[in-house]
């Protein structure tokens, strides 16, 4: 039973473009969602988080919307840049964050210079 | 340097043999969380400790088991090991909602 899904399994944008990268998840009692981007060999590192009372959030190029009625939220980074690239998991948890983080699948966002 | 400390960070074993990874949270932190990350799997949470107790268990197998010690350092112990099992394991300590994570051990099973 996959709660949090990210469709996309790969992503490819022109630097300086705006890179979109969605989420979807089933369960309605997660309150809670976290960004985290991931180099290879390294740890995932925290991005930008929402809690389930905003619609938007954002941290310099970095703003996450959520659709609470959708269960979907997204990931906008603009302009995007070449040290963007890396892989990038959506992750969700009830109770604001005081349970355990559900990851999705994760999207490799590669910036094409 | 995420303050959260992995060790070994890579291993290479044989099938049926027995491994201990080990984490070492953010000084202060608690909660400590286990992640596996198989090829191109996302993260599949394993089982979370608090304080040297177990609070939550998610799909980890029964060869493998956690303990956190009351220096609040944990371990992760796999046993009978399996081709299947080689994965990248994440540790992760929180304080509050999010997760500060550790830069894995790479198990390779044989």
């Amino acid at each position: 039973d996959q709660q949090v899904k990210q469709n996309s399994p790969s992503l490819s944008v022109q630097e300086g473009r705006i890179s979109i990268l969605n989420c979807d998840y089933t369960n309605s009692m997660f309150d809670y969602f976290l960004w985290y981007k991931k180099y290879p060999a390294e740890g995932p590192t925290f991005l930008i988080s929402i809690s389930s009372i905003k619609d938007k959030n954002e941290d310099g190029r970095f703003t996450v919307f959520l659709n609470k009625s959708a269960k979907h939220l997204s990931l906008h980074i603009v302009p995007s840049q070449p040290g963007d690239s890396a892989v990038y998991f959506c992750a969700a948890s009830a109770l604001t964050g005081a349970q355990k983080l559900v990851f999705g699948q994760g999207t490799r966002l590669t910036i094409n210079p | 340097d995420s303050g959260v400390t992995q060790t070994p960070k890579h291993l290479i074993t044989a099938t049926g043999q027995r491994v201990t990874l080990r984490c070492s949270p953010r000084s202060g932190d608690l909660s400590v969380y286990w992640y596996q990350q198989s090829l191109d799997q996302g993260l599949q949470f394993l089982i979370h400790y608090y304080n040297g107790e177990e609070r939550a268990k998610g799909n980890i197998l029964e060869r493998f088991s956690a303990q956190q010690f009351p220096d609040l350092h944990s371990e992760l112990n796999l046993s009978s090991l399996e081709l299947g099992d080689s994965a990248l394991y994440f540790c992760a300590s929180s304080v509050g909602g999010g997760y500060t994570f550790g830069s894995g051990t790479r198990l390779t099973v044989v």
